[in-house]
C-alpha cells in the first residue's frame, strides 16, 4: 500500500539553526499537509499546499516557517531559526484531493529536538 | 473542542470485548470526521470517516457513529485484539476550509489479553 515517507525519522539541531524536514507523498496525491504533535499534546495544523501555494495555514506557521515542492516527489518544511518550543514530532500528510471530505494520509514523523 | 492536557483518558479492554471510544466534537460547521489510530512510534493512521449527511458508517470490525445534536462522535471496535492497543485520535474538518483537520486530544486504548 502507498505510503508518505518522511526523513529523518529524528533531527537533532541546536537553537537558531535553520532545518528542513523531508516528505515524499504518495505519488498520486495532489494536496499536501503539515502537523505538528507537542508531546502529550494534540496533533495542530501547520500548513495544506496545493499546485505550488499554500492554500491554509495556520497562526503556529509564521514568518520562520516556510513550504516548498522542491521536484515532483519532495514535499518539505524549512525552520529558518529553530527555537527551544519547536522541538516536536512533524508529520506530514497527503490526500488526492483537497478541501473537506477528503482524507488525508500520514507519515511516521520526524521527532525534532532543539538544544 | 476538548482542552489540551499531558494526561490521555484510557480505556482498557479485555480482549475479543467490544471498545467503545468517544469524542465531543468542537465546531458545528464541521461537516467531515475521521478516526485516526496511532502507535507508538509512528504516524495518524487512517480508519474509518464519516460526513455530516450519514449518522452510522461501518469498515472491517469498527464502526463510527455521528451525533450531530449533540456533537458527539464515537468509534467501536468489534472484538477488540491486542493489536488495537493504540491511542486513537477523532478529528474534524469544516466546509470551507483547505484540509485543515482539527484533531481531539486522543484516547489510550490498551487491551488485555
Amino acid at each position: 500500500e502507498p505510503e508518505v515517507t518522511q526523513t529523518p525519522s529524528h533531527q537533532v539541531t541546536q537553537m537558531g539553526q535553520e532545518v528542513i524536514l523531508r516528505c515524499v507523498p504518495i505519488s498520486n496525491h495532489l494536496y499536501f499537509y503539515w502537523y505538528r504533535q507537542i508531546l502529550g499534546q494534540k496533533v495542530e495544523f501547520l500548513v495544506s499546499f496545493y499546485n505550488n501555494e499554500i492554500s491554509e495555514k495556520s497562526e503556529i506557521f509564521d514568518d520562520q516557517f516556510s513550504v516548498e515542492r522542491p521536484d515532483g516527489s519532495n514535499f518539505t518544511l524549512k525552520i529558518r531559526s529553530t527555537k527551544l518550543e519547536d522541538s516536536a514530532m512533524y508529520f506530514c500528510a497527503s490526500s488526492l484531493q483537497g478541501g473537506s471530505n477528503q482524507p488525508q494520509h500520514f507519515g511516521d514523523g520526524t521527532r525534532l529536538s532543539i538544544l | 473542542g476538548e482542552s489540551v492536557g499531558l494526561h490521555l483518558p484510557t480505556l482498557s479492554v479485555q480482549e475479543g470485548d467490544n471498545s467503545i471510544i468517544n469524542c465531543a466534537y468542537s465546531n458545528s460547521a464541521s461537516d467531515y470526521f475521521i478516526w485516526y489510530k496511532q502507535e507508538s512510534g509512528k504516524g495518524p493512521q487512517f480508519i474509518i470517516d464519516i460526513r455530516s449527511n450519514m449518522d452510522k458508517r461501518q469498515g472491517q470490525r469498527v464502526t463510527v457513529l455521528l451525533n450531530k445534536t449533540v456533537k458527539h462522535l464515537s468509534l467501536q471496535i468489534a472484538a477488540t485484539q491486542p493489536g488495537d492497543s493504540a491511542v486513537y485520535f477523532c478529528a474534524e474538518n469544516y466546509g470551507g476550509s483547505q484540509g485543515n483537520l482539527i484533531f481531539g486530544k486522543g484516547t489510550k486504548l490498551s487491551v488485555k489479553p
